[in-house]
């Protein structure tokens, strides 16, 4: 079976400090593994995507995430929040069993940054 | 525009009543999905199509729930004799796929919010 577990459902960071959301996952497969966004009243948007190329995965808006095997990790970083940060962060899994290219999706993690 | 649009983006309806939501993709996208996202949780999987074929369910879709997908173009999401608990975001999303490639992204619509009275 395949899983993600986004290890914080909150984050609260100031403006123009480093922001660090988790994800650890589950798969006997070589994982594809996304991170998206999403802002309020607005559709999903993917930041960046890891598909056994590179391990470290540059998106937009100056987010990165790191692939780590020895830790089944996908942290997502950036490291200096802007105010347009604020929003949902959701770490997804694309499943490679019978039900290959689904999605499963993590709980989410709500991002605050304050003046 | 040529994103993935859904309509109506808003639906408030009395329970037992029927709704339905449509879902347009980009236009060559050959993969359309459906999840359904509550508040506070990460979207959750309905039902998905190839081409025009339903591959597959989740048990998330109880009977009153029905999806087509004619034709391989638009997709339409019913319910049927809506209950409370089926206010949520129903949200759409479009790929394409070719092969067994597993990391192709999902481009997903606005969402449609359900508010069952």
């Amino acid at each position: 079976a395949q899983s993600v577990t986004q290890l914080d459902s909150h984050v609260s960071v100031s403006e123009g400090t480093p922001v660090l959301l988790r994800c650890n996952y589950s798969s006997s497969y070589s994982p594809s593994l996304f991170w998206y966004v999403q802002h309020p009243n607005k559709g999903l948007q993917l930041l960046l995507k890891y598909t056994s190329a590179a391990t470290l995965v540059k998106g937009i808006n100056g987010f990165e995430a790191e692939f780590k095997k020895s830790e089944t990790s996908f942290h997502l970083t950036k490291p200096s929040a802007h105010m347009s940060d604020a929003a949902e962060y959701f770490c997804v899994v694309s499943l490679q069993d019978d039900s290959w290219g689904k999605f499963q999706f993590g709980a989410g993690t709500q991002v605050v940054v304050t003046p | 525009d040529t994103g993935v649009s859904q309509d109506p983006r808003h639906k408030i309806t009395k329970r037992g009543q029927n709704v339905t939501f449509r879902c347009d993709p980009i236009s060559e996208h050959n993969r359309l999905y459906w999840y359904r996202q509550t508040l506070g949780q990460g979207p959750e999987f309905l039902t998905y199509f190839q081409n025009e074929a339903q591959l597959e369910k989740s048990r998330l879709l109880s009977d009153r729930f029905s999806a087509e997908r004619p034709k391989g173009s638009f997709s339409t999401l019913e319910i049927q004799r809506t209950e409370q608990g089926d206010s949520a975001m129903y949200l759409c999303a479009s790929s394409l796929v070719r092969g067994l490639a597993v990391d192709n992204e999902q481009f997903f619509g606005p969402g449609t919010r359900l508010t069952v009275l």
